[in-house]
């Protein structure tokens, strides 16, 4: 039982580059969320996913796209990566009425 | 646009000290969380509360609500150093959550 798992945990890109940061769940959780780190800013919402096939936008949906592929996973894509989009990234789960649970992060730095 | 302060922003104790820490809106959330996050890992989920006024205990931390619902605190008993990371409080509207900054706490031996 892994839980919430995350790939990759680092990342250095280039400007301009993309990519997808993938996650997957093993607890069959409806609800899943993608949330941003940045330091003094507590984490903040790009996008969540209330249940297989609905995405909605959260606080900070700009420069992002996901998928929900499946119920157990949900992917987080930068198309064109700036250098504002360096950051911790955590995907998480819910489970009502109060359980959200987090993966390790993926640690990206835009250059 | 819901939003969560804490304070302090940082805090450094001796072990074996007491110690409160604050999370503050102007906003009523229907519930609130504390979590600890340690250095390279996703947050925990340490307690959620849900009404005002309620206090949760957990060994040597204490939880409590404000009767508005839009404040909460935490309070740790003799301080270890197993107690150090950072403490987010996220409070819940209606399907999403909003976290506040964080109080990063170091608890020396």
């Amino acid at each position: 039982n892994a839980g919430v798992t995350q790939t990759p945990k680092f990342q250095v890109l280039k400007t301009g580059q993309s990519m997808t940061l993938q996650c997957a769940q093993d607890m069959n959780h409806n609800s899943m969320y993608w949330y941003r780190q940045d330091p003094g800013m507590g984490l903040r919402l790009i996008y969540y996913s209330a249940s297989e096939g609905t995405t909605d936008k959260g606080e900070v949906p700009n420069g992002y796209n996901v998928s929900r592929l499946n119920k157990r996973e949900f992917s987080l894509r930068l198309e064109s990566a700036a250098p504002s989009q360096t950051s911790v990234y955590f995907c998480g789960t819910f489970s009502a009425p109060y359980e959200q649970y987090f993966g390790p992060g993926t640690r990206l730095t835009v250059t | 646009t819901q939003l969560l302060e804490q304070s302090p922003q940082f805090l450094s104790i001796q072990e074996g000290e007491n110690l409160t820490v604050y999370c503050n809106s102007s906003s009523v959330f229907s519930s609130l969380q504390w979590y600890r996050q340690e250095p390279g890992e996703g947050p925990v989920l340490l307690v959620t509360v849900v009404t005002g006024g309620e206090v949760k205990k957990l060994k040597r931390l204490t939880f409590q609500f404000g009767d508005a619902r839009k404040d909460s605190s935490l309070h740790i008993t003799a301080a270890q150093p197993g107690d150090t990371g950072l403490y987010l409080c996220a409070g819940r509207y209606g399907q999403n959550f909003v976290f506040g900054p964080g109080t990063r706490l170091s608890v020396l031996p």
